[in-house]
């Protein structure tokens, strides 16, 4: 069984600056079978990376994935404020679906 | 638009069971695989059930294997999850969601279920 681990926890960052959030797997999984989501409070997820590096359709150019192997990140090149929410990485192998612990982003 | 909508959540007693179901629209449901995933109360997102297009292949989660059973019916545009044996531990909003080439690229906007006597 894969298991996600995503860091760091939280990540305290002010509008503009740029995010770097890790996901590790405990094992080396398909890049093809790697996405993020963004949730904040009160609202479903929603995709924003597939693929490892395939941004979803309507999501800005300042979201980027990349990795390989076991090790993946999601960068936010300039944060907005309505980048402010919980990032999960997802993968999807032996026809089940595993997602990390969450990365926290809020304004410091 | 891709539209998927949760009903049938709400507060039921340890051992009792419930029935969500989902209505899609938008799209050709037939097509997708579709899951249930969900998020108990200040946690992170946990996979429960997948079902294939034509329901030739589903799966669940470990912690729900035995005591909750997916369905569809294609004709009806719908999605169930049938939960029995039901536990505190499985309190949580439950999600209706599209499956994609291992994404989940549609959610709806969940259904909160409640265990407690």
């Amino acid at each position: 069984e894969i298991v996600l681990t995503q860091s760091p926890g939280t990540l305290s960052l002010s509008p503009g600056e740029r995010a770097t959030l890790s996901c590790r797997a405990s094992q080396t999984v398909s890049s093809s079978y790697l996405a993020w989501y963004q949730q904040k409070p009160g609202q479903a997820p929603r995709l924003l990376i597939y693929g490892a590096s395939s941004r979803a359709t309507g999501i800005p150019d300042r979201f980027s994935g990349s990795g390989s192997g076991t090790d993946f990140t999601l960068t936010i090149s300039r944060l907005e404020p309505e980048d402010f929410a919980v990032y999960y990485c997802q993968h999807y192998g032996s026809s089940q679906f595993t997602f990390g612990p969450g990365t926290k982003v809020h304004i410091k | 638009e891709v539209q998927l909508v949760e009903s049938g959540g709400g507060l039921v007693k340890p051992g009792g069971s419930l029935r969500l179901s989902c209505a899609a629209s938008a799209f050709t449901f037939s097509s997708y695989s579709m899951n249930w995933v969900r998020q108990a109360p200040g946690k992170g997102l946990e996979w429960v059930s997948s079902i294939t297009g034509s329901s030739s292949y589903i799966h669940y989660a470990d912690s729900v294997k035995g005591r909750f059973t997916i369905s569809r019916d294609n004709a009806k545009n719908s999605l169930y999850l049938q939960m029995n044996s039901l536990r505190a531990e499985d309190t949580a909003v439950y999600y209706c969601a599209r499956g994609k080439a291992g994404t989940v690229d549609y959610w709806g906007q969940g259904t909160l279920v409640t265990v407690s006597s």
